[in-house]
C-alpha cells in the first residue's frame, strides 16, 4: 500500500490565522481525501481533492474555509482558514489507489495534523 | 446512504479477558467493503482488516478475529486474551464496492481500555 507523509504532525495557532497541511504520497494515487475527527469523534469527511480541478466539498463544508489543491497524483494540501477554536481537531489525509494487481481495496491514512487553535 | 453503528462507545476489560466490539451497518449496495480501524492515543489510524460484501468467512488473525454476518449486517471484531497495547479506539468503516472512488463512512467508535 502507498505511504504517505503528512506534515505538520500538530501545531498550534492563532485565532485567525490560517494552516496549511500538506500531504505527500509515494506512489500515485487514484483517489485522495481529507478527514477531520474532532475531540472524542469520529472521522468525518471534508472533501475529496481532485487532480487538476476543484475539489468536491461534502455538505457543511465550504471552499472558502477549507481551500485544497491536488496539483498532481501524489500531493495535495489542505488549509484551515480564518481558524477559531472549534477548529481544534486532527485533520487526516487518506488515499485509494492502484497496485500492481489492480485497486487494492485499501484506503490508507496519514498520521494526522492535530492542530489546536487557541 | 450508508450508514455504520457502534453502539458501545466504551468498554473496560481485565487484562487477558476476551472482549467483542461490535458494528452494525446500513447500505443498499449491492456489494461493499467492510473495515476495522485501529486509533491508538497516538492518533494515526492503523489499518486492521477489510471484508469484501462477497467474502461471509470468519477470519483469525492472531488474537484479532471478525465475524461477518450478512443476515443481520454485522462485522464484528473480537479480541482474545486481550494485552494492555490493545487500549484504543476502534473505528468500524464502511465503502462501496466501487475501486476505491467514494469516502469510507466511519462509526462512532468504540474507546477499549484493558485494565492491567
Amino acid at each position: 500500500s502507498a505511504v504517505i507523509s503528512q506534515k505538520p504532525s500538530r501545531d498550534i495557532c492563532q485565532r485567525g490565522t490560517s494552516l496549511t497541511i500538506q500531504c505527500q504520497v509515494d506512489s500515485q494515487v487514484t483517489m485522495m481525501f481529507w478527514y477531520r475527527q474532532q475531540p472524542g469523534q469520529s472521522l468525518t469527511l471534508i472533501a475529496t481533492a481532485n487532480q487538476g480541478s476543484e475539489a468536491t466539498y461534502e455538505s457543511g463544508f465550504v471552499i472558502d474555509k477549507f481551500p485544497i489543491s491536488r496539483p498532481n497524483l501524489t500531493f495535495s494540501t489542505l488549509t484551515v482558514s480564518n481558524m477559531s477554536p472549534e477548529d481544534s481537531s486532527i485533520y487526516l489525509c487518506s488515499v485509494t489507489g492502484t497496485g500492481v494487481e489492480g485497486w487494492d481495496y485499501g484506503y490508507t491514512f496519514g498520521s494526522g495534523t492535530r492542530l489546536t487553535v487557541v | 446512504a450508508q450508514k455504520v453503528t457502534q453502539a458501545q462507545t466504551e468498554i473496560s476489560v481485565v487484562e487477558k479477558e476476551d472482549v467483542t466490539l461490535d458494528c452494525v451497518y446500513e447500505t443498499r449496495d449491492t456489494t461493499y467493503y467492510l473495515f476495522w480501524y485501529k486509533q491508538p492515543p497516538s492518533g494515526e489510524l492503523v489499518f486492521l482488516i477489510r471484508r469484501n460484501s462477497f467474502d461471509e468467512q470468519n477470519e483469525i488473525s492472531g488474537r484479532y478475529s471478525w465475524n461477518f454476518q450478512k443476515s443481520t449486517s454485522s462485522f464484528n471484531f473480537t479480541i482474545t486474551a486481550s494485552q494492555v497495547v490493545d487500549s484504543a479506539v476502534y473505528f468500524c468503516a464502511l465503502s462501496p464496492d466501487n475501486f476505491g472512488n467514494e469516502k469510507l463512512t466511519f462509526g462512532t467508535g468504540t474507546r477499549l481500555t484493558i485494565i492491567p
